[in-house]
């Protein structure tokens, strides 16, 4: 099992709709969770943490936290192009930060 | 305030030649990540430091890799006898604490 899995993608949706992101992780004692864009041959770039259960908005990102579940999920709300990229969750526990393999997210005009 | 900046930002060298990659944290940042990543994968983990200790090496293949952070400040990253599978991108990242905070990645290429 890896320790952070997040939904394969790749997810592609129309421009002003909701994008929903999805990720778990196995590290029950992960206390930090972050989510991080990158744009195709850019570097990782954070966007959103989370430290503790329930939502967390920034702008158009909602970041959502059930530690029960072990799970946690960023919305993007009235998706634009300029969204279009990977998205990385990265859990920090006792293993370090790991990273899944990421969701490629299209954003169609 | 200058982000993290890691030279070369791109690299091809023949197998079996050494490799080093370089990287100057954020000012102020103790921790400091080397991560391995491959095309459509996520970062993986080679090695944390705390200031100038490596206190998580376990993910990094220490017959032919090697770091060091000098002061804890810069770190180098070597290889040394690259393989063709070391063909990655390279990436640094520091934290003050809790989020860390990626460099542009060096490219690797070994033919």
């Amino acid at each position: 099992q890896k320790e952070v899995e997040q939904n394969s993608g790749p997810l592609s949706v129309p421009e002003g709709a909701i994008a929903s992101l999805n990720c778990t992780y196995s590290d029950r004692g992960s206390q930090s969770f972050f989510w991080y864009r990158q744009y195709s041959g850019k570097s990782p770039e954070l966007i959103m943490s989370i430290y503790s259960n329930g939502d967390k908005e920034d702008g158009r990102f909602t970041a959502q936290l059930n530690k029960a579940s072990q799970y946690v999920s960023l919305l993007i709300r009235d998706s634009q192009p300029s969204d279009s990229a990977t998205y990385l969750c990265a859990v920090n526990g006792i293993n370090d930060m790991r990273f899944g393999a990421g969701t490629r997210l299209t954003v169609k005009p | 305030e200058a982000g993290v900046v890691q030279s070369p930002r791109y690299k091809i060298i023949e197998k079996k030649q050494p490799v080093a990659f370089w990287c100057n944290p954020i000012s102020g940042h103790n921790t400091l990540y080397w991560y391995l990543q491959n095309l459509g994968q996520g970062p993986e983990l080679l090695i944390r430091y705390e200031n100038e200790e490596a206190v998580d090496d376990s993910q990094l293949p220490k017959d032919r890799f090697s770091a060091e952070r000098l002061k804890g400040v810069d770190s180098t990253l070597k290889i040394q006898p690259a393989e063709l599978g070391d063909s990655a991108v390279y990436l640094c990242a520091s934290s003050p604490g809790v989020e860390a905070f990626f460099g542009q990645g060096t490219r690797l290429t070994v033919v």
